[in-house]
């Protein structure tokens, strides 16, 4: 069984610029979060997707959205893109009862 | 609100030790779920287990063991005879809400503890 991929793994960026990052889900997977893990901060939760509607969201500027496809795939996007955004971008899939299953992550970095 | 501590930041211990990772969590809720997940240097996150708030029994899998205890709050996790291939950063996390039971997390992580194994 495939596990939790996300695309790209590392990304470079300058100021100002917008970033769409993707996760495709374990197959069965319904659910959807995804977290921005930076060494301040740590691991955050951004917002979670269940059947292509948001269901939470965390405490982030609207500049950070994502939506979710009907194979369930997602994406999230980041606009206007800031310095502090630079982190560690985590999906994880989840369905039934199963656990959270995280993917490798994107690097992202804003310059 | 939710909330959970990691109070140690950075453990090192020398191999075959036994090592314990404390969490201590906050929640309003009566129905939460808790988790333990280890992050090595390339970053993805391992599930190690999860555990619902209902069930306090104990678990051993292999070196890794977990003690739940509601009246502390706390989920602590221990490794026996550690490895060096135990060295990561471990995290401990908490989901609420209604959604949780369906397998819908919303996770609130600890900050994470480093381990250090030394040969």
């Amino acid at each position: 069984k495939a596990g939790v991929t996300q695309t790209p793994r590392y990304l470079i960026k300058t100021r100002g610029q917008q970033v769409t990052l993707s996760c495709s889900p374990i197959s069965g997977h319904r659910s959807v979060s995804w977290y921005q893990q930076t060494p301040g901060q740590g691991l955050q939760f951004l917002f979670e997707y269940f059947s292509e509607t948001q269901r939470n969201k965390g405490n982030f500027p609207g500049r950070f959205s994502g939506r979710q496809f009907s194979n369930s795939r997602s994406e999230m996007n980041v606009s206007t893109l800031e310095l502090g955004d630079s982190a560690l971008y985590l999906c994880a899939s989840s369905g039934g009862q199963s656990e959270a299953f995280f993917g490798q992550g994107t690097r992202l970095t804003v310059v | 609100a939710q909330k959970v501590t990691q109070a140690q930041t950075e453990i090192s211990v020398v191999e075959k030790e036994d090592v314990t990772l404390d969490c201590v969590y906050e929640t309003r809720d009566t129905t939460y779920y808790l988790f333990w997940y280890k992050q090595p240097p390339s970053g993805e996150l391992v599930f190690l287990i999860r555990r619902n708030s209902f069930d306090e029994q104990n678990e051993i899998s292999g070196r890794y063991s977990w003690n739940f205890q509601k009246s502390t709050s706390s989920f602590n996790f221990t490794i026996t005879a550690s490895q060096v291939v135990d060295s990561a950063v471990y995290f401990c996390a908490l989901s609420e809400g209604i959604y949780s039971g369906a397998g819908s997390y919303q996770l609130t992580f600890g900050k994470g503890t480093k381990l250090s194994v030394i040969p």
